[in-house]
């Protein structure tokens, strides 16, 4: 069975704490994302990565940054949480085929920062 | 500025029909193209280009990207009513993920 988990379902932080999610696939896919989930505005891209050690910005990653030091783990970071990054956060991989895609995505983390 | 523009805006067909749905893009330090489809809120992932000339498949749909004239399109073949969607693309670049602004696709039954 093809898996993507994340180290955490639920996550309580403080405003200014540093946060990290862990992301880890093991289907040996070479693209992971980052989304953010929030009601009214759907799914959002935060950072994706096509290979180990490259990283590109989605459309909001202001205040986030991403770690991709193995080809199976991606990180997202919060440098200094704040109350509007709660949220719930998705991971996804999906495969580097030429001709076919599918995306596979994680059980999420409810993040609430207080 | 980076610009997306998708055409057509909007777009009426019949159960059964070939659509085709354009994408063209001016991306700086490009690096992928995504297509996503958009149903009530949350968009759902359909390809991701990188490389020209490659078709990609999913079922009914495929995808294709030319570098050189900077656009790709969308195919969708024996449409059916649960197609009916937005259907966004976003080129990948230096300063991240630029959105066109959606093809809004009806499909009738």
């Amino acid at each position: 069975d093809v898996k993507v988990t994340q180290s955490s379902r639920y996550l309580v932080k403080r405003t200014g704490e540093k946060v990290f999610l862990e992301c880890v696939q093991d289907m040996d896919h070479e693209n992971m994302f980052w989304y953010r989930q929030d009601p009214g505005l759907g799914l959002r891209l935060i950072y994706f990565s096509y290979d180990v050690k490259m990283k590109e910005k989605g459309d909001i990653p202001e205040g986030y940054s991403v770690s991709r030091e193995k080809k199976e783990r991606f990180s997202l970071i919060l440098e200094s949480a704040s109350t509007n990054q709660t949220s719930m956060y998705l991971c996804a991989s999906i495969t580097g085929g030429h001709t076919y895609n599918e995306q596979f995505f994680g059980p999420g983390t409810r993040l609430t920062v207080l | 500025e980076d610009k997306v523009v998708q055409s057509p805006l909007s777009l009426v067909v019949h159960e059964g029909d070939t659509v085709t749905l354009n994408c063209s893009y001016e991306v700086t330090n490009f690096r992928s193209l995504l297509w996503y489809k958009q149903e009530k809120k949350a968009p759902t992932f359909l390809f991701m280009l990188t490389s020209s000339g490659i078709e990609k498949k999913s079922g009914r749909l495929s995808s294709i990207l030319d570098k050189k004239e900077l656009f790709s399109i969308l195919n969708i073949t024996a449409t059916q009513t649960g197609d009916s969607a937005i259907y966004l693309c976003a080129g990948g670049g230096a300063d991240g993920l630029t959105f066109g602004k959606g093809t809004h696709l009806i499909i009738q039954p």
